[in-house]
């Protein structure tokens, strides 16, 4: 998992502003995935990537946009579509496709002003 | 899609003792079934993993048992140690993503 970086470690949003969340890896994984943690609600997928150029919506995906340009790096834009976006925002890669064994990043933690 | 359902969502037991996290899933193809834990502010790391067509698998102190025609999975942990306090999720694979419970914070007390 050292080898999943994401920054900033945290970030502040004002109202009506987009932000965006670093994510890259550094294993030759092919797959990566964006989850939001909230307290009590476990890990929910908002987009997850299979292949460069190519990525799919999650559970959750609405407000959030992503791009996959490059093998190794995954964005995640949180839009001001995004009425209530204070959370703990893991990305995380898998070998491949299957979306099995996953690995995370340390995790961003986003805040509104 | 796929429902995984965790149980219980506290769980505190005297150091020395065993705990035992419960989860359900819904859809009979999912096949790989991961335990997660995660320390505060942490990221969640993969503990053991087990795949359909295996019952039960261990490592050390932490073992998972898998009972497909029921389709819930546990993990068991023995002779609890202060450092195993941390949230344990699971999660279940289907249609290439996996699908989390909601978690169990376990606490260990000395």
């Amino acid at each position: 998992d050292g080898g999943i970086t994401q920054s900033p470690k945290y970030l502040f949003r004002k109202e009506g502003q987009n932000v965006t969340l670093s994510c890259e890896q550094n294993l030759n994984h092919d797959a990566m995935y964006w989850y939001r943690q909230d307290p009590g609600q476990g890990l929910r997928l908002i987009y997850y990537s299979q292949i460069v150029n190519d990525f799919q919506k999650g559970d959750i995906a609405e407000g959030y946009s992503v791009s996959r340009e490059k093998k190794e790096s995954f964005p995640l834009t949180v839009t001001s579509a995004q009425k209530n976006p204070t959370a703990f925002y893991l990305c995380a890669s898998s070998i491949d496709s299957r979306g099995e064994t996953q690995y995370f990043g340390p995790g961003t933690r986003l805040l509104v002003l | 899609g796929e429902n995984v359902e965790q149980h219980p969502s506290t769980l505190s037991v005297q150091e020395g003792d065993s705990a035992v996290i419960k989860c359900t899933y819904s859809d009979s193809a999912s096949n790989y079934f991961p335990w997660y834990k995660q320390e505060l502010g942490k990221r969640p790391q993969l503990i053991i993993d087990i795949r359909s067509n295996v019952g039960e698998k261990k490592d050390q102190r932490i073992a998972v048992t898998l009972n497909k025609t029921a389709k819930h999975f546990s993990l068991h942990i023995t002779e609890t140690q202060p450092e195993d306090s941390a949230v344990y999720f699971c999660a279940a694979s289907n249609d290439y993503k996996l699908s989390f419970g909601a978690g169990t914070t376990v606490t260990v007390r000395a």
